[in-house]
């Protein structure tokens, strides 16, 4: 059980787009910035959106970050094979003085 | 460019020690925060602790906390993690990761590596 809930799953064709979820509280996504990461199948986890929305130099612009109150959510566009992965969001935790990530999303493509 | 290489995996019994090396090249090591981060086999991302970038603040996972010290040596541009009283949960493969500008964003990983737990 994490202090980060996001769906165990999500589902797209080709060309769709995908949005997972990440709710928090008062005392990490509503305070602090979330980031999200990739990991693709076999390989180590990579910085995905940093700082709610940004991207780091190299990831396509069909990924997308955004955060609302105690909620954030990244956002896939134009759902590609290469895009099967686990998704995870992280944040800083301030009561837990801990950093938290979210139990991660697979997200598959149909 | 940033590379990052653990070591000091393997099989260790029940009980025993162990201790993670981080090998980190390609930046200016010692201003950086420095995170570790664990993976059991077919969960999810477990957050390890961090040592901020003089090593004047660390803090650590439910999971490892009271068993396990970070530490650094800038000198070296090694990051360490000694774990004691292990226990057959902490097998995973243990990945170290940079904190970007702003100390939370793991914006370079290392491949990481095994930690299996034996009775």
């Amino acid at each position: 059980q994490s202090v980060l809930t996001q769906p165990p799953s999500a589902s797209g064709t080709p060309g769709q787009s995908v949005i997972i979820s990440c709710s928090g509280s008062n005392s990490n996504v509503g305070s602090n910035t979330v980031n999200w990461y990739q990991q693709l199948p076999g390989t180590a986890p990579k910085l995905l959106i940093y700082y709610n929305n940004q991207r780091p130099s190299g990831v396509p612009d069909r990924f997308s970050g955004s955060k609302s109150g105690t909620s954030a959510s990244l956002a896939i566009g134009g759902l590609q094979s290469e895009d099967e992965a686990d998704y995870y969001c992280a944040s800083w935790d301030d009561s837990l003085k801990r950093y938290v990530f979210g139990i991660g999303t697979k997200v598959s493509v149909l | 460019q940033v590379h990052l290489v653990e070591s000091g995996g393997g099989v260790v019994q029940a009980g025993r020690s162990l201790r993670l090396s981080c090998a980190a090249s390609g930046f200016t090591f010692s201003t950086y925060a420095m995170h570790w981060v664990r993976q059991a086999p077919g969960k999810g991302l477990e957050w390890v602790a961090v040592i901020l970038y003089d090593g004047s603040n660390v803090f650590y996972g439910n999971s490892v906390q009271g068993r396990s010290t970070i530490s650094r040596d800038n000198s070296k541009n090694t990051l360490y993690l000694q774990m004691n009283s292990l226990r057959y949960e902490d097998t995973a493969i243990y990945y170290c990761a940079r904190g970007g500008g702003g100390w939370l964003e793991l914006d370079y990983w290392g491949q990481g590596t095994l930690v299996t737990v034996s009775a």
